[in-house]
């Protein structure tokens, strides 16, 4: 079974862009998660969706949102770029089914904003 | 909201020594309690977990104790070898039925084995 799908691994942006992401999570699964990591703040929660609905969201700003389509697929969009945006962004999946609520990453897209 | 802390934030140990990382959380509603390893320009990869309703779980090398009154929960390395030197996570969730939620992460502990 292929395991979550984050594209692009790499990107690059200059201030003031915007930026989408995309996951694919593990087959049957339905609830995706997003997480920024970085070395300062460590692994932060962004949002969680689950069939094509937002479930949770985290404390970040409103240029920071998201989507989930009808085949568990999400992508995540950042408006408006700062420096500070740059990270590894990364994708969780869950099965989110009784007795299966393990969550599973991706290898993450690390954004640079110069 | 959840805060979870976690010690140390490195730890080194010789070759088939044993290594523990604790974590404590402040949120009694959560109930459970997954541990990822990351190995450099890697994803985060489950290792093990504990839900609220059991003390101890063990996978070969690898453990995890819970105590749900202390709200802390530690992770057990034994006979540590090179290839367990990694970042490791542990975090807190309250799920709800079969909804995960949101995870809440500790800092992280950079464990080294030297050879």
């Amino acid at each position: 079974k292929a395991g979550v799908t984050q594209t692009p691994r790499y990107l690059i942006k200059t201030r003031g862009q915007q930026v989408t992401l995309s996951c694919s999570p593990i087959s049957g699964h339905r609830s995706v998660s997003w997480y920024q990591q970085t070395p300062g703040q460590g692994l932060q929660f962004l949002f969680e969706y689950f069939s094509e609905t937002q479930r949770n969201k985290g404390n970040f700003p409103g240029r920071f949102s998201g989507r989930q389509f009808s085949n568990s697929r999400s992508e995540m969009n950042v408006s408006t770029l700062e420096l500070g945006d740059s990270a590894l962004y990364l994708c969780a999946s869950s099965p989110d089914t009784t007795g299966r609520t393990e969550a599973f990453f991706g290898q993450g897209t690390r954004l640079t904003v110069v | 909201g959840e805060n979870v802390e976690q010690h140390p934030s490195t730890l080194s140990v010789q070759e088939g020594d044993s290594a523990v990382i604790k974590c404590t959380y402040s949120d009694s509603a959560s109930n459970y309690f997954p541990w990822y390893k990351q190995e450099l320009g890697k994803r985060p990869q489950l290792i093990i977990d504990i839900r609220s309703n059991v003390g101890e779980k063990k996978d070969q090398r690898i453990a995890v104790t819970l105590n749900k009154t202390a709200k802390h929960f530690s992770l057990h390395i034994t006979e540590t070898q090179p290839e367990d030197s990694a970042v490791y996570f542990c975090a807190a969730s309250s799920y709800r039925g079969s909804t995960l939620g949101r995870l809440y992460f500790g800092r992280g502990t950079q464990l080294t084995v030297w050879p």
